[in-house]
Parts: structure tokens; C-alpha cells; sequence
């Protein structure tokens, strides 16, 4: 009965590659969020989605595209991931008007 | 300079000790929230603010709009409470995001 779960926990795969991660939610919020968060520790939004609909993109190469197939999922596809990508992603969700957020427990990813 | 800046970076207390970690921003917000990472890596909410001041059990959190300042108080700490708090401002679109204050609480 986790409220915000991700899979995969770890991600380990090579330069160029194309991978996704999955993120679900069971608590009925209309809004998720994809963070990244760098080998320094630093917190930075990447997307937030409403209802389905893409609300905020922060400056994030097109390389990552968030799909949401439903208000209970957001997924995150990376293409022709580069060493840079390499870092710990956390989905989250809240009602509207972001707080409180609920975090899952992050996927980190290792570029080779 | 960052948007957002906090203090200290690290801070090591005795258990019991009252803490106090500041946060400031140089952006328009219309929120600001504390955020507490787990040494696991897990991430909780704390508190949104917008204005004044809010308190859920041994923490409280105050903002002063003005001065564009924000402290998160623990009294009585404990060595649970060691963390990593991460303050976050709400400007018109996104979060940003300060680098985080690492507090450990000694027995």
C-alpha cells in the first residue's frame, strides 16, 4: 500500500541508451512531479503534471519526455542518455497547490 | 548566488539542544516549503508557508515575507531528527530549491 512508488529502485545501463522509469500513486492527487537530484545533492524540478496535462517544464533537454497515460501515473522516458543524466530522480504527487507533496523513494540512475 | 540560500550548510548538535536553520531567497514567492531527507534518501514534507508561522509537534517554521527570511526551529532535539532539511520557494512557476542544511544530532 505504498502511496508513491517508482520502479526501477536502481537503473545502471550505458551511455546512448534509452530507458524510462515508472512512477505510480494511489493517493487520488491530481498532480505528480518528476525532481532530479545531483550528485551534489541539489534538488531540481523537472516536470509537474496536472490532470494530464504538462504544467511545468524547466529548461529540461527534450531528450526527457514525462508521458502520463493517467492521473495516477507519470512516467519518465530519457533518450540517448549521457553521463550528466546520471543522478537520483523522484517522482512525487500533491493535490493542487503542491504541498504536501508525497516523494516516492527515488531511482538512481548510473550512466556507464 | 543562488535564489535561495541557506545556513548553516552543516550543523552538528548535542541531543535535547534547540536548533535553528535559516533560509533565505532573493526571488517574489507566493510560498516557501521545508523539506527533510532521510539519510536513506527518502524525502517528507514538512511545512508550506506563506506567511507567519506554523508548528507540528517539536518543529516549527516562520517566515518573514518581508525580509525574505525563513527559519525551521526543532526544540528538544534528537538524534532522529538527523537530516538533511532542504528549503524550497515558490516564485510564479517551479520550485527552487536550496542546497540543504545536514544536521546530525549526537546521543
Amino acid at each position: 500500500d505504498t502511496a508513491v512508488s517508482q520502479t526501477p529502485k536502481y537503473l545502471v545501463t550505458q551511455m546512448g541508451n534509452d530507458k524510462s522509469i515508472k512512477c505510480e500513486q494511489n493517493l487520488g492527487h491530481d498532480t505528480m512531479y518528476w525532481y532530479k537530484q545531483d550528485s551534489k545533492k541539489f534538488l531540481k524540478i523537472m516536470f509537474s503534471y496536472n490532470n494530464k496535462e504538462l504544467i511545468i517544464n524547466e529548461t529540461v533537454p527534450n531528450r526527457f519526455s514525462p508521458k502520463s497515460p493517467d492521473k495516477a501515473h507519470l512516467n519518465l522516458h530519457i533518450n540517448s542518455l549521457e553521463l550528466g543524466d546520471s543522478a537520483v530522480y523522484f517522482c512525487a504527487s500533491s493535490h493542487r497547490g503542491w504541498m504536501p507533496q508525497h516523494f516516492g523513494d527515488g531511482t538512481r540512475l548510473s550512466i556507464l | 548566488k543562488n535564489e535561495v540560500e541557506q545556513s548553516p550548510q552543516n550543523l552538528t548538535a548535542q541531543e535535547g539542544e534547540f536548533i535553528t536553520i535559516n533560509c533565505s531567497y532573493s526571488v517574489g514567492i507566493s510560498a516557501l516549503h521545508w523539506l527533510q531527507q532521510h539519510p536513506g534518501g527518502g524525502i517528507v514534507s514538512l511545512f508550506m508557508l506563506s506567511s507567519g508561522k506554523k508548528k507540528h509537534g517539536r518543529l516549527i517554521a516562520t517566515i518573514n515575507i518581508q525580509e525574505k527570511h525563513s527559519s525551521l526551529h526543532i526544540t528538544a532535539s534528537h538524534p532522529r531528527d538527523s537530516a538533511v532539511y532542504i528549503c524550497a520557494v515558490r516564485p510564479k512557476r517551479g520550485l527552487i530549491f536550496g542546497k540543504g542544511t545536514k544536521l546530525s544530532v549526537k546521543p
